[in-house]
């Protein structure tokens, strides 16, 4: 089936650092990507729509210039967290569009634990 | 370590039939349930969440789905489906400890013909 392979699983990193996040659709073109984040002890939160070629669409609410996508490829979208702070730690996850015979389908990546100290 | 397994890839019914979507899941520890919807082209939307309390839980368009634990069951139903309400559907489960990491299912897509 279909892997969503997103790196690195966890980093920490101190606080008023960038940090990068992939994430690779290893076996099928992806021209839609999603980027969540997981609260403690709640649901997903989805944080933005990253569209390959184009410029991603944020949430109300999302920082732009906080959470830097990048989809420059059909087969890796990216997250930067720049400057990071202590608020900013959480489990982060992403989601790719497999567009096959007319239908969509979504697979997810492994989630990254991001800890800001 | 926790996983979840949803039966069935695809789901098809009628307009106004019952919509019954299997999830099973397995957790060393106490866990919390949800189900996500994703239409096509969107991001995911919680429907409904099972944390604590009632095992029987209501969610949004007239889903509902009930926490089994002696069955390690979270499926999700509705009494009548729409044509609006085909899309794609995620159980997910992370346990009751406010840092697990969600762990998802792989998906069925319900398909609702006239």
């Amino acid at each position: 089936g279909a892997v969503v392979s997103q790196h690195p699983s966890r980093v920490i990193c101190k606080s008023g650092t960038s940090v990068k996040i992939e994430c690779r659709s290893l076996d099928f073109q992806a021209t839609t990507m999603f980027w969540y984040r997981q609260f403690p002890k709640q649901s997903l939160m989805l944080m933005a729509t990253s569209n390959e070629g184009s410029k991603a669409t944020y949430e109300q609410g999302v920082e732009k210039d906080k959470f830097l996508i990048n989809h420059a490829s059909l087969t890796l979208s990216t997250l930067t967290v720049t400057s990071a702070h202590p608020e900013d730690s959480s489990f982060y996850i992403c989601s790719a569009l497999s567009n096959r015979q007319g239908s969509s389908q979504a697979f997810f990546g492994q989630g990254t634990r991001l800890t800001v100290v | 370590a926790q996983s979840v397994t949803q039966l069935g890839s695809h789901v098809s019914v009628s307009e106004g039939a019952l919509v019954l979507l299997r999830c099973n899941y397995s957790s060393s520890v106490p866990p919390y349930l949800f189900w996500y919807v994703q239409y096509p082209n969107q991001g995911l939307q919680l429907l409904l969440k099972y944390t604590t309390g009632a095992t029987l839980v209501k969610g949004i368009n007239g889903f509902e789905a009930e926490f089994k634990k002696s069955e390690t069951s979270f499926h999700l139903t509705k009494p009548s489906a729409h044509m609006s309400d085909a899309a794609e559907y995620f159980c997910a489960v992370r346990a009751a400890d406010g840092y697990s990491t969600l762990t998802f299912g792989k998906g069925t897509m319900l398909l609702v013909s006239p």
